[in-house]
């Protein structure tokens, strides 16, 4: 079975800082990541996806994460964090053999806090 | 951009009473979820559509729980009876269907249950 662990609730940086959100997965196969972000009151909004290839996948907002496979991670970084960038991030996985229905799966969320 | 659309953004309903919220998938889309939140803390999938039938649903789907696209547009979450623990927030997404591809997520539709 597929499954996302997102380890930390909260994550407070200063602004200008780097940041870092982890997340961790476990599938029978090979695995498609995802990020997600989601603002005060609003849906999830696409931030990255790594499918195969370079392990450092570039996304929305100056994001990047690192797919690690000998950790089974793909933690979520940005080099300089803005007070914007604070919101919930999520963290889902599809099994490359996920079958008919091509669900994600999502972590629990991580809150980001980012101080000026 | 083509966008998920889902209505109402908020419902508040007495217990027992039957809910639908409405989803308007992207056009080209072929897959259809439902996902759902409760207190902004996981989301949680409900049940995915494909060709005009359920493909997969959770254990949280229950018989109370319907899907349907009524007229090739909309897609359609019913509650039949609501129970208190019903209240969340509901997000449709939609997809073309490839298996490398992510979800489009609407706003989604916030349910109270009273």
């Amino acid at each position: 079975a597929q499954s996302v662990a997102q380890p930390e609730d909260q994550v407070n940086v200063a602004e200008g800082n780097p940041l870092t959100v982890k997340c961790t997965y476990s599938v029978s196969g090979n695995p498609y990541l995802f990020w997600y972000v989601q603002y005060p009151n609003r849906g999830l909004q696409f931030l990255l996806k790594y499918i195969t290839g370079d392990n450092l996948v570039k996304g929305s907002y100056g994001f990047e994460a690192e797919f690690n496979k000998s950790q089974t991670s793909f933690h979520l970084k940005k080099p300089s964090a803005l007070v914007s960038d604070s919101a919930l991030y999520f963290c889902a996985v599809r099994d490359e053999d996920g079958g008919a229905t091509n669900k994600l799966i999502f972590g629990t969320g991580t809150l980001l806090a980012v101080q000026p | 951009e083509p966008e998920v659309t889902q209505t109402p953004s908020h419902q508040v309903t007495q217990m027992g009473q039957e809910v639908i919220l409405r989803c308007v998938p992207i056009s080209n889309h072929l897959y259809f979820y439902w996902y759902r939140q409760i207190l902004g803390q996981k989301v949680e999938f409900l049940v995915s559509f494909y060709n005009n039938e359920i493909s997969e649903k959770s254990e949280i789907f229950d018989d109370q729980f319907s899907v349907e696209r009524p007229d090739g547009s909309n897609f359609t979450l019913k509650i039949r009876s609501t129970k208190l623990e019903d209240s969340a927030m509901y997000f449709c997404a939609s997809n073309y269907g490839q298996s490398t591809g992510e979800l489009f997520f609407g706003e989604g539709s916030r349910l109270t249950v009273l």
